[in-house]
This record gives structure tokens, C-alpha cells and sequence, in this order.
């Protein structure tokens, strides 16, 4: 099946620093989503991209839907400590059928702020 | 406010009884997702339903049943046959049909099986 490869695993940052984070796939997407999961809660949608090449921004963070369709990157600048959580990747490739809306998701990456 | 409710937020059982989590929507969305999520891992897809009185397996449906006899309501069924039960439980939802591919979360509930 499709598998999303997300790294890094996890970061140690300072506050005030910038994060990259991404996702590779071997097979398109057409949609990738960015999630941000608190400890304890559910993930909570950050950004959406439906084009190739698109760049969508939500405050902090910057989201790109890499023009291969292969891939999307998430960066957060100047981190604070609420940032820290875990970030998910979520990619559609629109299959079809009864596989209509299901999302593959990245194995995410642990952030944490020190202050 | 609309949302996903999922109760209880913990939950704990002895081995060899089912137990089912709860999750409603009044977001008036038609799709409907059951995720597993370990430790340090990342979301496991359980079972889904696109429409009402129609659902499919996912990737870890075994061990699991679920119901979709009303559109806000996608119960969870942990049966005893499911072998490592302990885990994260979580519900989302979707428009279905259209452009957007957006799955939207419950808080999720906690199962701990001792």
C-alpha cells in the first residue's frame, strides 16, 4: 500500500529557532494535510493543499505541496512553547471507490521547545 | 458549537469483555473514521463509513466492529478477540464527495485492558 516516510523523527529546538519538517511518498497525492496533536488530544487540522507547487501559509507556519506530488513541507518560525506536539502528515490520492477519502499518514515527528 | 464528541475520554476494562467507544458528530458530515494510535506512533486506520448502513474495513480491522445506523453516530466495538487492546482510540469525520479530503478529529478515548 501507499506509506508516507515523515522525518525528522522527532527535534530538539530552542525557542525563537525555525522547524522544518517533511513528508516523501513514491506514489502521488493530490491533497496533503499538515496535523498537530497535543498530548492526550486529537489531531487538529493546521493547513491543507490541494495544487502542486501551492503555498499556504497560517500564521507561524508555512506549508508546501512539493511540484513533484510527492511530497509537502511543513516550516514553523520562530517557535514558542506551545508549539510543542506532535506534527502529522496526510496525503490523498483520490483512489476511488470505496477507498474514496481515506488518508495514508506519516509516522510524525515529536517536537519539542525548550524554553 | 459544532464538533466530534467522543466519550468516555478514559476507559478501562478487563481482559476478555468488549467494550464500546462512543463518537457523535453534528458537524453534518457523511463520512466517518475509526484510528488506533500507539505510543509513539501514528495513525492506524480501524474501520470507516462513507454513507449510513455501509462501512469498510481498514488496515486493523481485526478484532473490531463497528455501526452506522445514523449519520452523527459511528460506534466502536472492541471485542475480546482483539489481541492488544490497549491503545488511543480515535474518531474523525469528513464531507464526502467534492474537493476537500479533510478528516476532522474527536478528542479521542483512552482503553486501557488489564
Amino acid at each position: 500500500g501507499q506509506q508516507l516516510n515523515q522525518s525528522p523523527q522527532s527535534m530538539f529546538i530552542q525557542e525563537g529557532e525555525d522547524v522544518s519538517m517533511n513528508c516523501t511518498s513514491s506514489s502521488i497525492f493530490n491533497t496533503w494535510l499538515w496535523y498537530k496533536q497535543d498530548p492526550g488530544e486529537g489531531p487538529v487540522l493546521l493547513i491543507a493543499l490541494y495544487k502542486a507547487g501551492e503555498l499556504t501559509s497560517n500564521g507561524r507556519l508555512t506549508a508546501q505541496f512539493g511540484i513533484t506530488r510527492k511530497d509537502s513541507f511543513l516550516n514553523i518560525s520562530a517557535s514558542i512553547p506551545s508549539d510543542v506536539g506532535i506534527y502529522f502528515c496526510a496525503g490523498y490520492a483520490n483512489a476511488g471507490g470505496t477507498s474514496y477519502g481515506k488518508l495514508t499518514f506519516g509516522q510524525g515527528t515529536i517536537l519539542t521547545v525548550h524554553p | 458549537d459544532g464538533g466530534i464528541t467522543q466519550s468516555p475520554k478514559y476507559l478501562f476494562r478487563k481482559e476478555g469483555q468488549n467494550v464500546t467507544l462512543s463518537c457523535e458528530q453534528n458537524l453534518n458530515h457523511d463520512a466517518m473514521y475509526w484510528y488506533r494510535q500507539d505510543p509513539g506512533q501514528g495513525l492506524r486506520l480501524i474501520y470507516y463509513s462513507q454513507i449510513v448502513n455501509d462501512f469498510q474495513k481498514g488496515d486493523i480491522a481485526e478484532g473490531y466492529s463497528v455501526s452506522r445506523e445514523k449519520k452523527e453516530s459511528f460506534p466502536l466495538t472492541v471485542t475480546s478477540a482483539q489481541k492488544n487492546p490497549t491503545a488511543f482510540y480515535l474518531c474523525a469525520s469528513s464531507i464526502f464527495g467534492g474537493a476537500s479530503y479533510e478528516q476532522y478529529f474527536g478528542p479521542g478515548t483512552r482503553l486501557t485492558v488489564t
